[in-house]
Protein backbone atom coordinates (compact mmCIF):
# COMPACT_ATOMS: atom_id res chain seq x y z
CA UNK A 1 0.00 0.00 0.00
CA UNK A 2 1.00 3.56 -0.28
CA UNK A 3 2.65 5.22 2.57
CA UNK A 4 3.04 8.90 2.83
CA UNK A 5 5.61 10.49 5.31
CA UNK A 6 5.37 13.38 7.56
CA UNK A 7 7.65 14.89 10.03
CA UNK A 8 6.19 14.80 13.64
CA UNK A 9 6.68 18.50 14.18
CA UNK A 10 7.58 21.66 12.88
CA UNK A 11 8.39 24.80 14.42
CA UNK A 12 8.59 28.39 13.52
CA UNK A 13 7.79 32.09 15.25
CA UNK A 14 5.13 34.39 14.18
CA UNK A 15 5.32 35.96 10.92
CA UNK A 16 8.05 33.49 9.26
CA UNK A 17 7.31 30.94 6.71
CA UNK A 18 6.37 27.16 7.96
CA UNK A 19 7.41 24.31 5.57
CA UNK A 20 5.84 21.03 5.65
CA UNK A 21 6.69 18.31 3.84
CA UNK A 22 4.88 14.88 3.11
CA UNK A 23 7.10 11.91 1.31
CA UNK A 24 6.26 9.25 -1.13
CA UNK A 25 7.11 7.60 -3.72
CA UNK A 26 6.63 9.58 -7.01
CA UNK A 27 4.34 11.53 -5.30
CA UNK A 28 4.47 14.19 -8.13
CA UNK A 29 2.31 12.22 -10.34
CA UNK A 30 -0.26 12.62 -7.63
CA UNK A 31 -2.69 14.98 -6.55
CA UNK A 32 -2.02 16.14 -3.15
CA UNK A 33 -4.87 17.56 -0.63
CA UNK A 34 -3.97 19.18 2.96
CA UNK A 35 -6.04 19.75 5.85
CA UNK A 36 -5.59 21.44 8.54
CA UNK A 37 -7.03 20.00 11.90
CA UNK A 38 -7.05 22.06 15.54
CA UNK A 39 -7.62 20.35 19.20
CA UNK A 40 -11.39 19.13 19.25
CA UNK A 41 -12.28 20.08 15.83
CA UNK A 42 -12.61 18.54 12.78
CA UNK A 43 -10.56 18.93 9.85
CA UNK A 44 -10.70 21.48 7.27
CA UNK A 45 -8.90 20.90 3.43
CA UNK A 46 -6.69 24.40 2.98
CA UNK A 47 -5.14 23.07 -0.33
CA UNK A 48 -6.28 20.52 -2.78
CA UNK A 49 -4.77 19.46 -6.21
CA UNK A 50 -1.37 20.21 -5.19
CA UNK A 51 -1.70 23.93 -5.22
CA UNK A 52 -5.47 25.15 -5.25
CA UNK A 53 -6.86 26.77 -2.87
CA UNK A 54 -11.02 26.48 -1.50
CA UNK A 55 -12.58 29.31 -1.08
CA UNK A 56 -12.05 31.07 2.32
CA UNK A 57 -8.72 29.80 2.73
CA UNK A 58 -6.02 32.77 2.93
CA UNK A 59 -3.62 32.78 0.40
CA UNK A 60 -0.76 32.52 3.07
CA UNK A 61 -1.69 28.58 2.22
CA UNK A 62 -0.09 27.64 -0.63
CA UNK A 63 0.95 24.07 -2.05
CA UNK A 64 4.00 22.26 -4.24
CA UNK A 65 4.88 19.06 -5.21
CA UNK A 66 7.10 17.35 -7.36
CA UNK A 67 9.36 13.99 -7.06
CA UNK A 68 9.02 12.08 -4.35
CA UNK A 69 8.33 15.21 -2.20
CA UNK A 70 5.10 17.41 -2.03
CA UNK A 71 5.16 20.81 0.38
CA UNK A 72 2.64 22.87 1.93
CA UNK A 73 4.50 26.71 2.70
CA UNK A 74 2.37 28.78 5.11
CA UNK A 75 3.80 32.65 4.58
CA UNK A 76 3.50 34.93 7.73
CA UNK A 77 2.63 32.38 10.02
CA UNK A 78 0.30 33.35 13.00
CA UNK A 79 -0.45 32.28 16.49
CA UNK A 80 -3.91 30.50 14.82
CA UNK A 81 -1.95 28.74 12.38
CA UNK A 82 -0.91 26.15 14.92
CA UNK A 83 -2.82 23.12 14.53
CA UNK A 84 -1.67 19.22 13.31
CA UNK A 85 -1.77 19.56 9.50
CA UNK A 86 -2.25 16.24 7.27
CA UNK A 87 -1.65 15.22 3.55
CA UNK A 88 -3.39 12.96 1.68
CA UNK A 89 -3.74 11.58 -2.15
CA UNK A 90 -5.84 8.49 -3.55
CA UNK A 91 -3.57 5.12 -4.09
CA UNK A 92 -4.85 4.31 -7.95
CA UNK A 93 -3.45 1.11 -7.23
CA UNK A 94 -5.65 0.00 -4.42
CA UNK A 95 -8.52 2.52 -5.02
CA UNK A 96 -8.52 3.83 -1.44
CA UNK A 97 -7.45 7.42 0.26
CA UNK A 98 -4.77 7.78 2.28
CA UNK A 99 -3.52 9.55 4.32
CA UNK A 100 0.50 11.28 6.21
CA UNK A 101 0.84 10.77 10.00
CA UNK A 102 0.18 14.18 10.34
CA UNK A 103 2.59 17.03 11.25
CA UNK A 104 1.85 19.41 14.42
CA UNK A 105 2.91 22.76 13.57
CA UNK A 106 3.65 24.91 16.90
CA UNK A 107 4.40 28.57 16.66
CA UNK A 108 6.89 29.73 19.00
CA UNK B 1 -24.90 25.55 4.07
CA UNK B 2 -24.11 21.85 3.91
CA UNK B 3 -23.99 19.80 7.02
CA UNK B 4 -22.96 16.30 8.11
CA UNK B 5 -24.08 15.14 11.08
CA UNK B 6 -22.83 12.19 12.62
CA UNK B 7 -24.78 9.67 15.33
CA UNK B 8 -24.88 6.35 16.24
CA UNK B 9 -21.52 6.35 18.50
CA UNK B 10 -21.15 5.20 22.08
CA UNK B 11 -19.48 2.16 24.01
CA UNK B 12 -19.35 -1.21 22.70
CA UNK B 13 -17.94 -4.54 24.15
CA UNK B 14 -15.03 -6.63 22.38
CA UNK B 15 -16.83 -8.52 19.61
CA UNK B 16 -20.08 -6.07 19.45
CA UNK B 17 -21.61 -3.96 17.07
CA UNK B 18 -22.61 -0.43 15.94
CA UNK B 19 -24.34 1.01 12.67
CA UNK B 20 -22.94 4.83 12.36
CA UNK B 21 -25.35 7.39 10.87
CA UNK B 22 -24.15 10.71 8.72
CA UNK B 23 -27.19 13.01 7.90
CA UNK B 24 -26.55 15.27 5.23
CA UNK B 25 -28.04 18.67 4.11
CA UNK B 26 -27.35 21.81 2.16
CA UNK B 27 -26.11 20.01 -0.99
CA UNK B 28 -27.21 17.27 -3.41
CA UNK B 29 -26.51 14.42 -1.63
CA UNK B 30 -26.84 11.60 -4.52
CA UNK B 31 -24.16 13.52 -6.85
CA UNK B 32 -21.31 12.75 -4.45
CA UNK B 33 -18.90 10.12 -3.19
CA UNK B 34 -19.14 10.09 0.50
CA UNK B 35 -16.56 8.65 2.98
CA UNK B 36 -15.70 7.71 6.62
CA UNK B 37 -12.50 8.71 7.92
CA UNK B 38 -11.54 7.83 11.90
CA UNK B 39 -8.91 8.61 14.28
CA UNK B 40 -7.95 6.85 17.15
CA UNK B 41 -7.49 9.07 20.80
CA UNK B 42 -4.08 11.09 20.15
CA UNK B 43 -3.34 9.82 16.65
CA UNK B 44 -3.91 10.88 13.14
CA UNK B 45 -6.49 9.97 10.25
CA UNK B 46 -7.10 7.07 8.48
CA UNK B 47 -9.56 6.54 6.15
CA UNK B 48 -11.82 3.82 6.60
CA UNK B 49 -14.47 3.35 3.61
CA UNK B 50 -15.67 5.06 0.98
CA UNK B 51 -19.44 4.50 -1.45
CA UNK B 52 -19.64 6.05 -5.06
CA UNK B 53 -23.07 8.14 -5.98
CA UNK B 54 -24.96 5.32 -6.51
CA UNK B 55 -23.83 2.23 -4.62
CA UNK B 56 -22.16 0.53 -6.74
CA UNK B 57 -18.43 0.91 -5.83
CA UNK B 58 -17.39 0.69 -2.00
CA UNK B 59 -13.50 0.47 -0.83
CA UNK B 60 -12.55 -0.47 2.38
CA UNK B 61 -9.15 -0.37 4.16
CA UNK B 62 -7.70 -3.55 4.91
CA UNK B 63 -8.43 -3.56 8.58
CA UNK B 64 -12.25 -3.25 8.46
CA UNK B 65 -12.36 -5.44 5.22
CA UNK B 66 -15.33 -8.09 6.13
CA UNK B 67 -16.21 -6.68 9.59
CA UNK B 68 -17.54 -2.96 8.15
CA UNK B 69 -20.64 -1.72 5.19
CA UNK B 70 -20.68 1.16 4.08
CA UNK B 71 -24.24 1.95 2.90
CA UNK B 72 -26.35 5.07 1.67
CA UNK B 73 -30.11 6.11 1.44
CA UNK B 74 -30.10 8.76 -1.62
CA UNK B 75 -34.17 8.95 -0.67
CA UNK B 76 -32.99 10.00 2.96
CA UNK B 77 -29.69 12.08 2.59
CA UNK B 78 -28.13 8.93 4.51
CA UNK B 79 -24.61 7.65 5.05
CA UNK B 80 -24.17 4.79 7.10
CA UNK B 81 -21.24 2.55 8.24
CA UNK B 82 -22.19 -0.87 10.45
CA UNK B 83 -19.30 -2.16 12.30
CA UNK B 84 -19.50 -5.85 13.48
CA UNK B 85 -16.88 -7.52 15.41
CA UNK B 86 -15.77 -4.68 16.76
CA UNK B 87 -12.10 -4.27 18.66
CA UNK B 88 -10.27 -2.07 20.69
CA UNK B 89 -8.15 -0.89 18.04
CA UNK B 90 -11.63 0.08 16.35
CA UNK B 91 -11.91 2.59 19.28
CA UNK B 92 -11.74 6.10 17.75
CA UNK B 93 -14.11 9.38 16.71
CA UNK B 94 -15.28 8.36 13.05
CA UNK B 95 -15.75 11.18 10.39
CA UNK B 96 -18.62 11.68 7.54
CA UNK B 97 -16.64 13.78 5.09
CA UNK B 98 -17.93 14.36 1.74
CA UNK B 99 -15.95 14.15 -1.75
CA UNK B 100 -15.24 16.53 -4.65
CA UNK B 101 -16.96 18.15 -7.13
CA UNK B 102 -15.56 20.46 -9.98
CA UNK B 103 -17.19 21.13 -13.71
CA UNK B 104 -19.90 18.75 -13.45
CA UNK B 105 -17.47 15.85 -12.38
CA UNK B 106 -17.56 13.94 -8.70
CA UNK B 107 -14.09 12.61 -7.52
CA UNK B 108 -13.74 10.23 -3.91
CA UNK B 109 -11.64 13.08 -2.62
CA UNK B 110 -10.61 15.47 -1.73
CA UNK B 111 -12.95 15.91 1.10
CA UNK B 112 -14.03 19.76 1.45
CA UNK B 113 -16.74 19.03 3.76
CA UNK B 114 -16.17 16.86 7.21
CA UNK B 115 -19.14 16.30 10.10
CA UNK B 116 -17.96 17.14 13.95
CA UNK B 117 -17.86 13.10 14.37
CA UNK B 118 -18.86 10.27 16.24
CA UNK B 119 -16.76 8.28 19.37
CA UNK B 120 -17.11 4.60 19.02
CA UNK B 121 -15.03 3.04 22.39
CA UNK B 122 -14.58 -0.72 21.77
CA UNK B 123 -13.85 -1.98 26.19
CA UNK B 124 -15.28 -4.21 28.23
Amino acid sequence: SYVLTQPPSVSVAPGQTARITCGGNNIGSKSVHWYQQKPGQAPVLVVYDDSDRPSGIPERFSGSNSGNTATLTISRVEAGDEADYYCQVWDSSSDHQVFGGGTKLTVL
Amino acid sequence: EVQLVESGGGLVQPGGSLRLSCAASGFTFSSYWMSWVRQAPGKGLEWVANIKQDGSEKYYVDSVKGRFTISRDNAKNSLYLQMNSLRAEDTAVYYCARGYCTNGVCYPGPFDYWGQGTLVTVSS
